[in-house]
């Protein structure tokens, strides 16, 4: 899996809208990019994924640039339940079997 | 909405002995997955197990360690000869179609392992 950079750690208010970069300046054609959060002592827990449009759930929107070297995960309202660590992977579309997580964005969410 | 299960949820053991940690994926799902988080660092992947059969390993998956699907709804891992630095959070995973159609991997709660 090619590697991305996060920000170690950021800092949000509960009800505002949050937003997390991730760069992966050498990710390829077929690579998707795929955000995790962990929430304290849980596993991991799948948020998004997209190749090259943006994607909205119910959890989240990811926003990717044009040139698809950085990506945004948006969350629109933050709750104090959203305070995790957010993991940026990109997966290549190419077979395989694992993730491989990074450090991630800790999110710390004030009340 | 379904999920991954693991049990124990806590598992003390003494250096030496062997454990056993218990997963049961999601009934659907094909492919199988362990991780483990030593405390304070990154999730890391340890194994990867699809058609009754390791399909990759990481280097920390060595010899100590196996995995086998028992039966139709069993996913195990089993730490022969456990050392200190085995003592970690493991988790186990489950996707419904491997890394080429980029399905999402379910994870379990984990097992809290710690060897003294």
């Amino acid at each position: 899996d090619a590697k991305t950079t996060q920000p170690n750690s950021m800092e949000s208010n509960e009800e505002e809208p949050v937003h997390l970069p991730c760069n992966h300046s050498t990710i390829s054609g077929t690579d998707y990019i795929h955000w995790y959060r962990q929430l304290p002592s849980q596993g991991p827990e799948y948020v998004i994924h997209g190749l090259t449009s943006n994607v909205n759930n119910r959890m989240a929107s990811l926003a990717i640039a044009e040139d698809r070297k950085s990506s945004t995960l948006i969350l629109h309202r933050a709750t104090l339940r959203d305070a995790a660590v957010y993991y940026c992977i990109l997966r290549e579309n190419t077979g395989g079997f694992k993730t491989i997580f990074g450090a991630g964005t800790r999110l710390f969410v004030k009340a | 909405e379904p999920e991954v299960t693991q049990t124990p949820s806590h598992q003390v053991t003494q250096m030496g002995q062997e454990v056993i940690l218990r997963c049961v994926p999601i009934s659907n799902h094909l492919y199988f997955y362990w991780y483990r988080q030593i405390l304070g660092q990154k999730v890391e992947f340890l194994v990867s197990f699809y058609n009754n059969e390791i399909s990759e390993k990481s280097e920390i998956f060595d010899d100590q360690f196996s995995v086998e699907r028992p039966d139709g709804s069993n996913f195990t891992l089993k730490i022969r000869s456990t050392k200190l630095e085995d003592s970690a959070m493991y988790f186990c995973a489950s996707s419904d179609r491997d890394s080429s159609y980029n399905s999402p991997l379910h994870f379990g709660n984990g097992t809290r392992l710690t060897v003294t």
